[in-house]
């Protein structure tokens, strides 16, 4: 079966990094993309990104750029998003989803985020 | 950018149906998916490309979607169906995932 396991909570200072991962197993890694989505306390779903386990491509939103990062290992199936020079608003749970099918070199977006992971809650405080 | 837009919160009795709406321009020209979520859970996906429905999730969830509007329809409403719901969108201008603000469903 399909499984997203991300790793633990995390409290970091202002003006720190954080990064979280996200292993996959019960799938071909590398047939499927991995977004990030974000949820701060009583708020909606952010979209953070996009990440290509086939090819490593990369897409990000626009108010993230230049302090996102996703990155993926396919030896060990595992994705990571890290957040540099974080603030108090960045306070959130942070989680992984599969997304995006991909073959023969095009990624498909018709398919939704079918499997997430658990939630990583990042808290951002002095 | 893209922006989809819901109505805050929808109520509706059991038994009956409920209609969540999605605002975009021409979204009808996109594939539309639909999230559940419930406190303290990871969403979950509950149609996906307008109108299929993952394996697992009930026949009552169905989705259209044509010009500026997308719909999720719940029939026959469960208490088990409160719950906040999201539309999304693969924003192909932008390269962009794009999340609707959010409905909250209150079962009276």
């Amino acid at each position: 079966q399909v499984q997203l396991v991300q790793s633990g909570a995390e409290v970091k200072k202002p003006g720190a990094s954080v990064k979280v991962s996200c292993k996959a197993s019960g799938y071909t890694f590398t047939s499927y993309g991995i977004s990030w989505v974000r949820q701060a306390p009583g708020q909606g779903l952010e979209w953070m990104g996009w990440i290509s386990a086939y090819n490593g491509n990369t897409n990000y939103a626009q108010k993230l750029q230049g302090r996102v990062t996703m990155t993926t290992d396919t030896s060990t199936s595992t994705a990571y998003m890290e957040l540099r020079s974080l603030r108090s608003d960045d306070t959130a749970v942070y989680y992984c989803a599969r997304a995006g099918y991909c073959s023969g070199g095009s990624c498909y977006h018709t398919v939704g985020f079918d499997y997430w992971g658990q939630g990583t809650l990042v808290t951002v405080s002095s | 950018s893209y922006v989809l837009t819901q109505p805050p919160s929808v109520s509706v009795a059991p038994g009956q149906t409920a209609r969540i709406t999605c605002g975009g321009n021409n979204i009808g020209s996109k594939s539309v998916h639909w999230y559940q979520q419930k406190p303290g859970q990871a969403p979950v996906l509950v149609v996906y490309d307008d109108s299929d429905r993952p394996s697992g999730i009930p026949e009552r969830f169905s989705g259209s979607n044509s010009g500026n509007t997308a719909t999720l329809t719940i029939s026959r409403v469960e208490a088990g169906d409160e719950a906040d719901y999201y539309c999304q969108v693969w924003d192909s201008s932008s390269d962009h995932y794009v999340f609707g603000t959010g409905t909250k469903v209150t079962v009276l």
